[in-house]
């Protein structure tokens, strides 16, 4: 079946620091791939997304590429704040729009200290 | 303009009772998902409600269940509740399935402790 294996935290870095959570895939195909974010007392949220090899999602200077090859879609950021404290989820999908299921990783906790 | 809204917030159940959890979707929306998010874990999706029907199930037994109501809003009922159910649950709202960029809007979550 389809799985997405995340870089275990929890990750603590110092302000303007670069952030790397790395994120493998294994799947039947070619999914669409995601970063959702999660922050303290909030829902889910969709921070980035790509749809078929070699693209690159990128917001809120976060970004990731997917990675046929390797089937991987790393997030990153250049230099990190205390308000991107969070728990950072990456997931999969098959399926048009909204009707896809989503697959997710189990989280990765980080902290940002000023 | 409010956001997907569920309740209750939290609740506390003993083992072989039943709950029932509501979402209210996103204004605009009419596709309501849910999903369980065990502590630790990532949320795993369980199913999927589009026109008061059951459209898609992931691998969750028959005591989940579920109902969508003609204002799209939802119910997620558990029966006969085992100490394995307490988790967040879920509840993501989107358009009309079939639109190409649909994203899902996630709700805070119930979290439910059985005891």
């Amino acid at each position: 079946g389809n799985s997405v294996t995340q870089m275990e935290g929890p990750v603590t870095l110092s302000e303007e620091a670069f952030l790397t959570i790395n994120c493998t895939y294994t799947a039947t195909g070619y999914p669409s791939l995601f970063w959702y974010v999660q922050y303290p007392g909030e829902g889910l949220q969709l921070l980035l997304k790509a749809t078929k090899a070699d693209d690159k999602g990128s917001n809120k200077g976060f970004e990731a590429t997917y990675r046929k090859e390797t089937t991987s879609f790393h997030l990153e950021k250049g230099s990190v704040q205390v308000s991107d404290s969070a728990v950072y989820f990456c997931a999969l999908s098959f399926g048009r729009g909204s009707a896809r299921q989503l697959t997710f990783g189990s989280g990765t906790q980080l902290t940002v200290l000023p | 303009d409010a956001g997907v809204t569920q309740s209750p917030t939290h609740l506390i159940k003993t083992r072989g009772q039943q709950v029932t959890l509501r979402c209210s979707p996103k204004s605009g929306h009419d596709t309501v998902s849910w999903y369980q998010q065990a502590l630790g874990q990532g949320p795993q999706f369980i199913f999927q409600y589009y026109e008061e029907e059951e459209r898609q199930r992931g691998n969750f037994p028959d005591r989940f269940s579920g109902h969508q109501f003609p204002n799209y809003s939802s119910e997620l009922n558990v029966n006969a509740l085992l100490l394995g159910d307490s988790a967040l649950y879920l509840c993501a709202s989107s358009r009309t399935p079939t639109r190409r960029t649909g994203e899902l809007f996630f709700g805070e979550g119930s979290r439910l402790t059985v005891l």
